[in-house]
């Protein structure tokens, strides 16, 4: 199984870009990496996902190393609201169904 | 809102009770998931269904749980004869079949069992 491995927590001063890092060392080629946030007592929220180019959107950019073993997520302006458990996931096909296997994920805290 | 509701919100049960908590996925959406989280940890996989068709199940979902999805639409997760280690978040995600499969999750049912 590719499994993922993030620091358990991190913090980053309020307007300053937050780098949570992921690596996935035994990911396969076909396995894209995604990425969810999950504020107290909410569902996750999906941020973002990537194969192997960086990606960007409105909330963060992905950046996945070339040889797909470790990614970024970086959060361009960090805010108090950005405060949350952030996990990185290997999504891969197991017995036809497109499951997650989430970690326990990275504790960020953006500070004022 | 168009996005995954989950009712109830919360529910408070007694050992030995049977709760039902029901799902309304993103509508459109063929594929739908129940995950369960308990304090400090990442969500667990629970069971997937593709339309009314229960195509997964995990070993952590014992015989007293049972999840349906009848008529493709909502499904609904119980559990019988209530623990006390049952007390979790309960979520559901829903996924389209066509593109990348993103998940996009409810705001969960928390369970309590005293």
């Amino acid at each position: 199984d590719a499994k993922t491995t993030q620091p358990t927590s991190m913090d980053c001063a309020e307007g300053r870009a937050a780098n949570l890092p992921c690596n996935h060392s035994t990911i396969s080629g076909n396995e894209y990496v995604y990425w969810y946030r999950q504020i107290h007592s909410q569902g996750p929220q999906y941020i973002i996902h990537g194969l192997k180019n960086n990606e960007t959107n409105e909330m963060a950019s992905l950046i996945i190393t070339e040889d797909r073993k470790s990614s970024t997520l970086i959060l361009p302006h960090a805010t108090l609201r950005d405060t949350a458990v952030y996990y990185c996931i290997v999504r891969r096909l197991t017995s036809g169904t497109y499951k997650y296997i989430f970690g326990t994920g990275t504790r960020l805290k953006v500070l004022a | 809102d168009t996005g995954v509701s989950q009712n109830p919100r919360h529910k408070i049960t007694k050992r030995g009770q049977n709760v039902t908590f029901r799902c309304d996925p993103i509508s459109e959406h063929n594929r739908l998931y129940w995950y369960r989280q308990t304090l400090g940890q990442g969500p667990e996989f629970l069971t997937y269904f593709q339309n009314e068709a229960q195509l997964e199940k995990s070993r952590l979902l014992s015989d007293r749980f049972s999840a349906e999805r009848p008529k493709g639409s909502f499904s609904t997760l119980e559990i019988q004869r209530t623990e006390q280690g049952d007390s979790a978040m309960y979520l559901c995600a829903s996924s389209p079949t066509w593109g990348p499969d993103t998940q996009y999750f409810g705001p969960g049912t928390r369970l309590t069992v005293l």
